[in-house]
């Protein structure tokens, strides 16, 4: 099992351009989350999803939008990105079940994005 | 509004040493809390986690101690060992709320030789 994957690893941006970052989880997991980390700030979260076709917004979803049409992947999109987005970016993704052991959420390696 | 808030921001601590982070929380329907850590250049992973109904929790070196009427909990990291040098979040989470989790800002932790 890969776990939580997320492409890419790194880019650098100019103010006003567009990307997408995709993340893809092999553990059948309902809920998928996107997160930014930001020093000083922890992991504040930007959209999430808890199945299939749905999304919700976050603690700072201005600026981003999320898409998540398979149940394995979830995409941030920047439509026009500023320098204020400059971040490392983390996905993760839960079972949707109760009990204790369905509140873990598993983390991706992180994408690291500088807008210049 | 920063509904948890953790101290400190970074830690120092020698090897066999025992290495505390504190957290506090403002939301009483948190029902479930977690502590994550996290090495350089990798996403956060869960170290241990307790629940409101028990005042401590105890895996390995790892203990969560939880005051609910304080809202306050913390990690205690016994014997640290450099490898134990990470940045530790702790996080809250109301279970009735599709699992969003609630961090804190971090700790980084050193332990030197």
């Amino acid at each position: 099992n890969a776990g939580v994957t997320q492409t890419p690893k790194f880019r650098v941006l100019k103010t006003g351009q567009s990307m997408t970052l995709l993340c893809a989880q092999d553990m059948n997991h309902e809920y998928m989350y996107w997160y930014r980390q930001d020093p000083g700030m922890g992991l504040r979260l930007i959209h999430y999803s808890v199945g299939e076709g749905t999304t919700a917004k976050g603690e700072v979803p201005d600026g981003y939008n999320v898409s998540r049409l398979k149940k394995q992947n979830f995409l941030l999109g920047l439509e026009s990105a500023a320098p204020s987005q400059t971040s490392v970016y983390f996905c993760a993704s839960s079972y949707s079940g109760t009990g204790k052991e369905s509140y873990e959420q598993y983390f991706g390696p992180g994408t690291r994005l500088t807008v210049t | 509004q920063q509904q948890v808030k953790q101290s400190p921001q970074s830690l120092i601590v020698q090897k066999g040493g025992i290495s505390i982070i504190n957290c506090a929380y403002e939301n009483t329907a948190f029902d479930y809390f977690p502590w994550y850590q996290q090495f350089p250049g990798k996403g956060p992973a869960l170290l241990i986690a307790i629940r409101p109904d028990v005042s401590e929790k105890k895996e390995g070196r790892f203990t969560i101690s939880f005051n609910k009427s304080a809202k306050q909990f913390s990690l205690h990291i016994m014997d640290s060992q450099p490898g134990d040098s990470a940045t530790y979040f702790c996080a809250a989470l109301n279970t009735g709320t599709a699992s969003k989790l609630t961090f804190g800002t971090g700790t980084r932790l050193q332990v030197t030789l």
